[in-house]
């Protein structure tokens, strides 16, 4: 079965430093999303990604944050100097039609000290 | 009110057991309409989407009220496998990606 897959699993950073974190959406897929939850609260939606532009952002989502799809198949969002707030799983997503239900990547835990 | 709301739980119930989960969201312009489960510090799983005529997978079967902003997901003949937390989510009303997760009701299916 085709699946969302991310790298690494887990990362250690120190505040201010930036962090990439990489997805392979599902290859048919059109839409791209990331999305975090931090330890015991909910599943939070960061951005979507269509067509090679955000087509939306959360108000988390904000300059230190960037995403980018630099080849047909990577999706990688970047942290440009990360808080210790940032601290968190950051799930990729990825869908094949509008509307349809989001398959999730197994997460990256970045854990930034 | 909050955006997407559950029932934390825990639901205890033994193998075999029938249970339900309710969801009440706030946003009327929604349009699409999920349970996903979550297992711990596990990615969140598309169980099933959830249509106004209501559908059923296998031992699932997910209602929607859209006059109520009600949203519901029925357990039959649970199994161990079951355990998992149970996370309703709905889209923001406009937005077709940018969804809205519950905080999620856990059960736990003993045996």
């Amino acid at each position: 079965e085709p699946e969302v897959t991310q790298t690494p699993s887990h990362q250690v950073t120190q505040m201010g430093q930036e962090v990439i974190l990489r997805c392979v959406p599902i290859s048919n897929h059109l839409y791209f999303y990331w999305y975090r939850q931090i330890l015991g609260q909910k599943v939070e939606f960061l951005v979507s990604f269509y067509n090679n532009e955000i087509s939306e952002k959360s108000e988390i989502f904000d300059d230190q944050f960037s995403v980018e799809r630099p080849d047909g198949s990577n999706f990688t969002l970047k942290i440009r100097s990360t808080k210790l707030e940032d601290s968190a799983m950051y799930f990729c997503a990825s869908q094949q039609g509008a509307f349809e239900g989001l398959f999730f990547g197994s997460g990256t835990q970045l854990s930034v000290l | 009110r909050k955006e997407v709301e559950q029932d934390p739980g825990p639901f205890n119930v033994p193998e075999g057991a029938t249970v339900a989960f309710n969801c009440t969201y706030s946003n009327s312009a929604s349009q699409s309409f999920f349970w996903y489960r979550q297992d711990c510090r596990k990615e969140p799983k598309l169980l099933m989407s959830v249509y106004s005529s209501g559908n059923e997978d296998g031992r699932f079967t997910a209602q929607l009220n859209r006059a109520s902003q009600y949203i519901s997901l029925l357990i039959r003949d649970s199994k161990l496998s079951d355990s998992a937390t149970y996370l309703c989510v709905v889209n923001r009303g406009g937005s077709q990606g940018n969804l809205i997760f519950g905080k999620g009701t856990k059960l736990s299916v003993k045996p």
